[in-house]
């Protein structure tokens, strides 16, 4: 069975602060993908990364940084200097290879508040 | 830049109407995706087509149909609506098994 788990359902910070959302998976394929996608208040969910399970290099992109790591099935988000912007739901989400046509298995989502 | 555009961002229908919701996307994809998400439940797949015509169902498909007779455009069909079906309706389109990108959501509410 796939899961996708996000523990912290809600965190809350203060501009500036460094936050970490956490996400962990499971799955039996060998060949998988995981994302995060950010959902502001607008409602739209918007892509922000994709890495493919055979690539653990760890991705920076300005103040968003990803760790993944296949020995723990884990697949943790860094915001730096958190913005009162960043405030929305965070999805992490696994679609894997079994001949599947691209299904994604989400998480429960993290809401993500930055305080001024 | 990828495009995938949704029929309304607001519906409001009364019990028991027949409801389409339209997704159209420009980016020659060949899978296309209805989630609905609700509070405390998340992103469900209602239903998701991988071609013209080729259409399979998802984790919650019961009251709903869909069509796909182009490949640019996926409607979601509530035959006769419930009160229960008021929800966020996502729509994503997909390569294969690649990157999922979704429309703005429509937030049906159902009377």
């Amino acid at each position: 069975a796939q899961k996708v788990t996000q523990a912290q359902t809600e965190i809350s910070v203060v501009e500036k602060e460094d936050v970490t959302l956490d996400c962990v998976y499971e799955t039996r394929d060998t060949t998988y993908y995981l994302f995060w996608y950010k959902q502001p208040p607008s409602g739209e969910l918007v892509f922000l990364i994709r890495r493919n399970s055979f690539d653990e290099q760890n991705e920076i992109s300005g103040r968003y940084s990803w760790n993944f790591q296949k020995s723990t099935s884990s697949f943790n988000f860094t915001i730096t200097a958190s913005q009162v912007v960043d405030s929305a739901v965070y999805f992490c989400a696994l679609t894997s290879g079994s001949g599947n046509t691209g299904k994604l298995i989400f998480g429960q989502g993290t809401t993500l508040q930055v305080k001024p | 830049d990828v495009k995938v555009t949704q029929s309304s961002r607001y519906l409001v229908k009364r019990t028991g109407e027949k409801v389409f919701l339209e997704c159209v996307q420009d980016m020659d994809h060949e899978n296309m995706f209805w989630y609905r998400q609700d509070p405390g439940l998340g992103l469900r797949l209602i239903y998701f087509s991988y071609d013209v015509k080729m259409k399979e169902k998802g984790d919650i498909p019961e009251g709903y149909s869909v069509s796909r007779e182009k490949k640019e455009r996926f409607s979601l069909i509530l035959e006769s609506a419930s009160t229960n079906q008021t929800s966020m309706y996502l729509c994503a389109s997909s390569l294969q098994w690649d990157t999922q990108y979704f429309g703005p959501g429509t937030r049906l509410t159902v009377l």
